[in-house]
């Protein structure tokens, strides 16, 4: 079935680096993404990776992959109060209707 | 500047009312979502395009309907069937169904 799980919120310092964990249950997916949301406003593509990947690196964020734990992550390294918001993880499945299945979505807060 | 817009930003509508919210994109994208997000909440879908003149249901359909008359827009009317339609609307789109979504800035739904 599909089903994504992320926890529902994390807390950092500033300078810290922050990791939000989210598993998947469609070994099919192709794509897995993460998007942020932050207050008021509309989802905002941060990074996906393809499912053949184990990891991808983008300035302050690393994407891991472990697909055989059905697991991903998303890493910030020196985290700013701007990037306090919402993250959302979400997959790409290969079966039924090939939507993508969203994570309930991380609240990141990032104290001074 | 490409990109989906969404209007009004803040929607209100009286008992018995229909409302209808705008999406509009200029990324020559064939597939277009509307989604729901209630406080605290992931994204639940509620209907889908994956071509002018053609769309289906998503999970949450019930008490909403569309139009898919142009390739650029895909309007979402609330009907006085939802009962619960206090939430905030995202619309996204794709370049074909199943591949990565954009998402528009959001219309916040109140009830009077």
């Amino acid at each position: 079935g599909e089903d994504v799980e992320q926890s529902l919120f994390l807390s950092v310092r500033e300078g810290d680096s922050s990791v939000i964990n989210c598993t998947y249950t469609d070994s099919s997916s192709t794509y897995l993404y993460w998007y942020k949301q932050e207050p008021g406003a509309g989802l905002q593509l941060l990074t996906y990776i393809f499912s053949n990947m184990d990891m991808k690196q983008d300035q302050r964020l690393t994407v891991l992959l472990n697909k055989k734990d059905k697991h991903l992550s998303l890493r910030i390294a020196d985290t700013q109060t701007g990037d306090s918001a919402i993250y959302f993880c979400a997959e790409n499945p290969n079966t039924g209707f090939q939507k993508l299945v969203f994570g309930t979505g991380t609240r990141l807060l990032v104290s001074p | 500047d490409g990109g989906i817009t969404q209007s009004p930003k803040y929607l209100f509508r009286k008992e018995g009312q229909n409302v209808t919210l705008s999406c509009e994109q200029n990324l020559n994208h064939d597939a277009m979502y509307w989604y729901r997000q209630d406080p605290g909440q992931g994204l639940r879908l509620i209907y889908y395009s994956q071509i002018v003149n053609d769309f289906q249901k998503g999970d949450i359909a019930e008490g909403y309907s569309v139009s898919r008359e142009k390739k650029e827009s895909f309007p979402l009317t609330v009907t006085s069937a939802q009962k619960n339609p206090t939430a905030f609307y995202l619309c996204a789109s794709s370049v074909r169904l199943q591949e990565t979504q954009y998402f528009g800035p959001g219309t916040r739904l109140l009830v009077l």
